[in-house]
């Protein structure tokens, strides 16, 4: 059972060029997010997808896009990288009942931008 | 949405219990208290959640007050794999059916020999 997958794990970029993180989960989940984490911060939400075929802005959206491909899949674009998205990013996953869930992460995506 | 206020660091002796406090003051009443940590670079792992009643699992133990201001997270017996960075989380309702769990910076919590 992988739970959630991130791809790529490591990848730096150059100011400018944009680029595609993947992320699927095979639990079923409906909920998925996309998180960063700057060195010494906690998790930011960048965007949450509560089901397939819906996402919604987070905590720090701007410079990145979305798209829930399916139920597995939940992607996160980069169309311009700037130096500010160096980051580690995390994607999750999630079902909710009636008001309790539980968050799956994966192992995170290091990316650098120069 | 129920904002949440931790020590940013406590240190604990291996053996010993650690006790993490955690406030939320302005909790309602069907708003859940969640728990996750985060070992080092990691993504971070579920630990507890709960409601107004105390929560025990293999990992640890969690003590809501009455008025459910304030809950304490324990870690009966510390090793020092528990070496980590702790979260209390109240999560916000978003649209349609789910939950966004907004973390904090958390405590971090060092356990030493």
């Amino acid at each position: 059972n992988a739970g959630v997958t991130q791809t790529p794990k490591f990848q730096v970029l150059k100011t400018g060029q944009s680029m595609t993180l993947q992320c699927a989960q095979d639990m079923n989940h409906n909920s998925m997010y996309w998180y960063r984490q700057d060195p010494g911060m906690g998790l930011r939400l960048i965007y949450y997808s509560a089901s397939e075929g819906t996402t919604d802005k987070g905590e720090v959206p701007n410079g990145y896009n979305v798209s829930r491909l399916n139920k597995r899949e939940f992607s996160l674009r980069l169309e311009s990288a700037a130096p500010s998205q160096t980051s580690v990013y995390f994607c999750a996953s999630s079902d909710w009942g009636e008001y309790t869930g539980e968050l799956f992460f994966g192992e995170g995506s290091r990316l650098t931008v120069l | 949405d129920a904002k949440t206020t931790q020590p940013p660091s406590m240190d604990c002796a291996e053996g010993r219990a650690a006790n993490l406090p955690c406030n939320h003051s302005t909790i309602s009443g069907n708003e859940y208290v969640y728990w996750y940590r985060q070992i080092h670079s990691q993504g971070p792992q579920y630990i507890i959640h709960g409601l107004k009643n105390n929560e025990t699992n293999e990992m640890a133990s969690l003590i809501i007050t009455e008025d459910r201001k304030s809950s304490t997270l324990i870690l009966p017996h510390a090793t020092l794999r528990d070496t980590a960075v702790y979260y209390c989380i109240v999560p916000s309702a978003f649209s349609g059916s789910g939950y966004a769990l907004n973390f904090g910076k958390g405590t971090s919590l060092l356990v030493t020999p």
